[in-house]
Formats: structure tokens, C-alpha cells, sequence
């Protein structure tokens, strides 16, 4: 069954500090979508992109957060300057599109002390 | 923003008894209905889904009901088993847009004792 992986499994950075985190979507996928969850709270939305742009952004993911699908296979999300409320698990996920094959990472856990 | 609501925090129930999940949206516009499973440390698990067009799918011992008037759905596990203890999502999503955003509730937590 294909998977979309990400990495690492758990982060752990310095508040201020740049991270980036990976995921590896399913090959014949073209929707991509970054989302957390911090502790006890709901699985909320924070980015979608399509075809090598965003389209569409929550409130959440201000001027700190952008996000790159570099070479056809990566996508990445990208935190400039972490705070300590950025600490949540972050998971990645992608889809065939018209509501189909939506299928998330097994995430990453992002700790800023 | 709670657009998406699941008001049991918890369930508890006996195996080989049926669970039933509920979910209410105050969204009109959504028109896309899913339910996912999650352990601890891992990622949602797709479990299934209705369209608004429909008032009810089934796959295995899962089904969905749709009742968009009351603007709620749920889930029925039957017969329900210890491995199906997980925290359950339902998400909604409007599919005009290319991406589909999910707006998900905030869980429901079911044991099955055995």
C-alpha cells in the first residue's frame, strides 16, 4: 500500500531556530497539504499546494512558515524562526484529487524548548 | 472556528456491541464527509467516506450516515472489536475546490473493553 513518509519522526530545536520538515507524498499524487495537531487540540489545516504553488492558507501559517516542493518528489515545510508555540505534531498529506485517496504521514513531532 | 463538532470526548463499549460515533457541522457549504482513525504517534488513518449526495455508505463493519437537515453524521462500528480503540476523527470539506481542505472535529476516543 503506498505510503506518504515523513522525517524526521521527532524534532527537537532551539525557539528562534530555522527547522524543515520532510515528506515524500505518494508518487501519482498532486495535492499536498501540511497540518497539526498540538497536544489535546484538533487536527488543523495549514497549507495546500497544487501545482508548484499554494492554494490555499489558513491564519495559522504566517510570513514564518513557507513551504517547496524542490525536485518532483520532496515536499517540505519550512519553519524560520520557531516558537515555543509551534511545538505540535505536523503531518504531511496527499491526494489524487475529487475527494479521493487523501492519506496522511505518520507525522512529525516538533518540540521548541 | 467550530464549524466541525464532536461533543463525546469519549466512548466506552463492549465488544461485539456496536459503536456509534457522532459529528455535527454548521457549515451548509460543505459537501464531503470523512472519518478517520488515529492511534497515539501515528497519522489519521482513512477509514470511509460519504458525499452529500448520499445518506448513507457502508464498507464492512463501517457505516456512515448523512442527515443533512440536522446537519449531522456518524459512524457505526458492527460488531465492534478491541483493535477499533483508537481516537476517531470526522472531517468535512467542500469539493468545488481543486484542494480539499479538511476541517476536522475534535475527536472522539473509543475503547472497547473486552
Amino acid at each position: 500500500e503506498p505510503e506518504v513518509t515523513q522525517t524526521p519522526s521527532h524534532q527537537v530545536t532551539q525557539m528562534g531556530q530555522e527547522v524543515i520538515l520532510r515528506c515524500v507524498p505518494i508518487s501519482n499524487h498532486l495535492y499536498f497539504y501540511w497540518y497539526r495537531q498540538i497536544l489535546g487540540q484538533k487536527v488543523e489545516f495549514l497549507v495546500s499546494f497544487y501545482n508548484n504553488e499554494i492554494s490555499e492558507k489558513s491564519e495559522i501559517f504566517d510570513d514564518q512558515f513557507s513551504v517547496e516542493r524542490p525536485d518532483g518528489s520532496n515536499f517540505t515545510l519550512k519553519i524560520r524562526s520557531t516558537k515555543l508555540e509551534d511545538s505540535a505534531m505536523y503531518f504531511c498529506a496527499s491526494q489524487t484529487g475529487g475527494g479521493y485517496g487523501y492519506t496522511f504521514g505518520s507525522g512529525t513531532r516538533l518540540t521548541v524548548v | 472556528d467550530q464549524q466541525v463538532k464532536q461533543n463525546s470526548p469519549s466512548l466506552s463499549v463492549q465488544e461485539g456491541r456496536i459503536s456509534i460515533l457522532n459529528c455535527d457541522y454548521t457549515n451548509s457549504m460543505f459537501d464531503y464527509f470523512l472519518w478517520y482513525k488515529k492511534y497515539p504517534a501515528e497519522g489519521p488513518t482513512f477509514l470511509i467516506s460519504i458525499s452529500s449526495i448520499k445518506d448513507k455508505n457502508e464498507d464492512g463493519r463501517f457505516t456512515v450516515f448523512l442527515n443533512k437537515s440536522a446537519k449531522h453524521l456518524s459512524l457505526h462500528i458492527v460488531p465492534s472489536q478491541p483493535g477499533d480503540s483508537a481516537v476517531y476523527f470526522c472531517a468535512a470539506s467542500n469539493l468545488i475546490q481543486g484542494a480539499q481542505k479538511l476541517v476536522f472535529g475534535q475527536g472522539t476516543r473509543l475503547t472497547i473493553n473486552p
